[in-house]
């Protein structure tokens, strides 16, 4: 059974701040690794994608990959109140993805 | 990416009654993707659309229920049939675009059956 967990939140940081969200999951088997982040009403964004261990960064998005803790997450600095949204932790497993719970995040101006 | 639309946006159905739904991409795609997100929860794959093949369902969805077309490469229909207010969920696509290796989402089709 492939599973992905995260903590479904929310997750309230103030603007500015450093948003940490995390994910774990059970299958050695996938590969790849996605960060999506979906507004209420709206279809999922894509915003990081990441392929092997360690950090990757993009504008104020950091993905993180650890696959001996089977463990990803993903770091959002100076946070902003446009940043709330779910943020959904997926993996693939050939070019299927398994999506996570989601993580509910709030930032507070 | 792409540029990827659905119709309906949105609908309001009767149980008993079958919905289609339409997804279209502006450039050729090897394999498009169907998925559930029902009410507060996270999205679940219903099946792959290969263009030349029968769709591949996931666990729990069966073709009777949720029949696919795929007919070119830039287009795939999902039906909902014989609705009942389960279904009620929004349904979405995605495609992995040319050159790319990460999926990308259609707007949605948010269904409500009453």
């Amino acid at each position: 059974q492939k599973e992905v967990e995260q903590n479904s939140g929310p997750l309230s940081v103030p603007e500015g701040a450093i948003a940490s969200l995390n994910c774990t999951y059970s299958d050695r088997g996938s590969q790849s690794f996605f960060w999506y982040r979906q507004y209420s009403g709206k279809s999922p964004e894509l915003i990081m994608s990441i392929y092997s261990n360690g950090d990757k960064e993009d504008g104020r998005f950091t993905a993180q990959l650890n696959k001996a803790s089977q463990y990803v997450s993903l770091l959002i600095r100076d946070s902003q109140p446009s940043d709330s949204a779910t943020y959904l932790c997926a993996g693939g497993y050939g070019n299927k993805l398994v999506f996570g719970a989601g993580t509910i995040l709030r930032v507070k101006s | 990416s792409a540029v990827i639309s659905q119709k309906p946006s949105r609908d309001i159905c009767q149980r008993g009654t079958s919905l289609t739904i339409q997804c279209q991409v502006d450039s050729q795609v090897t394999m498009m993707f169907w998925y559930r997100q029902q009410p507060g929860q996270s999205l679940t794959l219903i099946a792959t659309a290969n263009q030349g093949s029968e769709a591949t369902y996931e666990s729990g969805f069966v073709i009777d229920k949720f029949p696919i077309s795929r007919p070119n490469l830039t287009f795939s229909t999902l039906t909902v049939s014989n609705m009942s207010p389960e279904d009620s969920s929004i349904y979405l696509c995605s495609v992995v675009p040319p050159g790319f290796y990460e999926q990308y989402f259609g707007p949605g089709t948010r269904l409500t059956v009453t």
